[in-house]
């Protein structure tokens, strides 16, 4: 079945770094990546949809220049996270889009301290 | 705008018992519906979809039924199992171009499902 791997699975960092988060389809190529973001006990947020070789677009409220989005190739998609906050401390996911459906990758847990 | 409504949970039930975990929608094109499950520590998978009305979607015992009258996909199985403890999220994705439905989806607040022995 069609595998999509995030790295690193957890990161913790200062404030005021940057963070690379990276989505990965291992066996199938995928023009369109989405991310998102869950909060405890909550549902997903959608960030963005990132697609290859364009500009990602944003959801309504999300900003752009703090969570840059870069879709070089088929099966890779990056986020950073600029300039990380306390408040950017989450958990950030990213699936892999197909005809029929997507495929989610485990997840990047971010703690900002 | 497009918006799905789940259950409130936690559910807590026995093994063998039988579960219902309601989902709702309001679309304004023409919805395909997912449920998702999100096991603990691990990525969303995908449970099982429909994509028209009267569809019934199944998978591992669980199975949804698309009423478009009622806007609902109920998710049901008859005999829960401790495995099944998770997270299930009802999710929703408008028909894009050419039948396709890989638009970006719409997930419900998700239900936590505890199984005990």
């Amino acid at each position: 079945g069609a595998v999509v791997s995030q790295h690193p699975s957890w990161v913790i960092c200062k404030s005021g770094t940057s963070v690379k988060i990276e989505c990965r389809s291992l066996d199938f190529q995928a023009t369109t990546m989405f991310w998102y973001r869950q909060f405890p006990k909550q549902s997903l947020m959608l960030m963005a949809t990132s697609n290859e070789g364009s500009k990602a677009t944003y959801e309504q409220g999300v900003e752009k220049d703090k969570f840059l989005i870069n879709h070089a190739s088929l099966t890779l998609s990056t986020l950073t996270v600029t300039s990380a906050h306390p408040e950017d401390s989450s958990f950030y996911i990213c699936s892999a889009a197909t005809e029929e459906t997507q495929y989610f990758g485990p997840g990047t847990r971010l703690l900002v301290l | 705008g497009d918006s799905v409504t789940q259950m409130e949970g936690p559910v807590t039930l026995s093994e063998e018992a039988f579960l219902t975990i309601n989902c709702t929608y309001t679309a304004t094109g023409y919805p395909s519906l997912f449920w998702y499950v999100q096991y603990p520590g691990e990525g969303l998978q995908l449970l099982l979809k429909a994509t028209k009305a009267d569809d019934k979607g199944s998978n591992k015992g669980f199975e949804a039924t698309y009423r478009k009258e009622t806007t609902s996909f109920h998710l049901e199985k008859g005999s829960v199992q401790v495995s099944d403890s998770a997270v299930y999220f009802c999710a929703l994705s408008v028909v894009g171009a050419g039948g396709t439905s890989y638009g970006k989806l719409t997930f419900g607040q998700g239900t936590i499902l505890t199984v005990h022995p």
